[in-house]
């Protein structure tokens, strides 16, 4: 049971361009929102989170643009470097609790 | 500052073994989760603790599978007559009560079942 959708899978994007990755979920009760990012061999590290009393998040080059009608949200990644290339995940819970995560974007960044 | 720690970080065994794996969460961080994570996926949760008490488990734990937090700190993760379809990186992840929505996740222990 998929709660959490992503897409794309994967994406190219040239160095200094915007990389977008969307996410929908399905569950209204979710109230946490955040993106992991994840190397190889790695475990995911938090980028930037929302909530949805507000409908943007900015944390230097990452936004969250978050639309609750709709029940989606995305990550925008401004100036994207090299050195963003990563795997991307989405994820969303309820009151503190177990992560939903979505499937994953494999992002790379060309130089 | 330490992290959450995991360990080991691989792990090849055979099919039919049994195999334990540590967790210690970032100090003082009351909260505990398990999730497994197989290639080209995102993490799934299999179980968290408050403190010493587990509060929930996910159905994809089944009964070889058995977490514990004995004293609140540290956790394992037992899996019990591994199969081949247990292979995944196994990930830990702690948060506080006072920040219970950010979960912050250890570099994950990699399980090869032969």
């Amino acid at each position: 049971q998929q709660q959490v959708k992503q897409s794309p899978q994967s994406l190219i994007v040239q160095k200094g361009g915007i990389s977008i990755i969307n996410c929908a979920y399905e569950n209204t009760a979710f109230d946490y929102f955040p993106w992991y990012q994840q190397f190889p061999g790695k475990g995911p590290a938090l980028l930037i989170a929302i909530r949805p009393d507000v409908s943007e998040k900015k944390e230097g080059r990452f936004t969250i643009s978050f639309n609750k009608s709709a029940k989606q949200f995305s990550l925008h990644i401004m100036d994207s470097q090299p050195g963003d290339s990563a795997t991307y995940f989405c994820a969303a819970s309820k009151s503190g609790n177990k992560l939903v995560f979505g499937a994953g974007t494999i992002l790379r960044v060309k130089s | 500052d330490t992290g959450v720690s995991q360990n080991p970080r691989h792990k090849i065994t055979k099919r039919g073994q049994n195999v334990t794996f540590r967790c210690d969460p970032i100090s003082e961080h009351n909260r505990l989760y398990w999730y497994r994570q197989t290639l080209g996926q995102g993490p799934e949760f299999l179980t968290y603790f408050q403190n010493e008490a587990q509060l929930e488990k996910s159905r994809l734990l089944s009964d070889r599978f058995s977490a514990e937090r004995p004293k609140g700190s540290f956790s394992t993760l037992e899996i019990q007559r591994t199969e081949q379809g247990d292979s995944a990186m196994y990930l830990c992840a702690s948060s506080t009560t006072l920040l219970t929505d950010e979960q912050f996740f250890g570099p994950g222990t990699r399980l090869t079942v032969l």
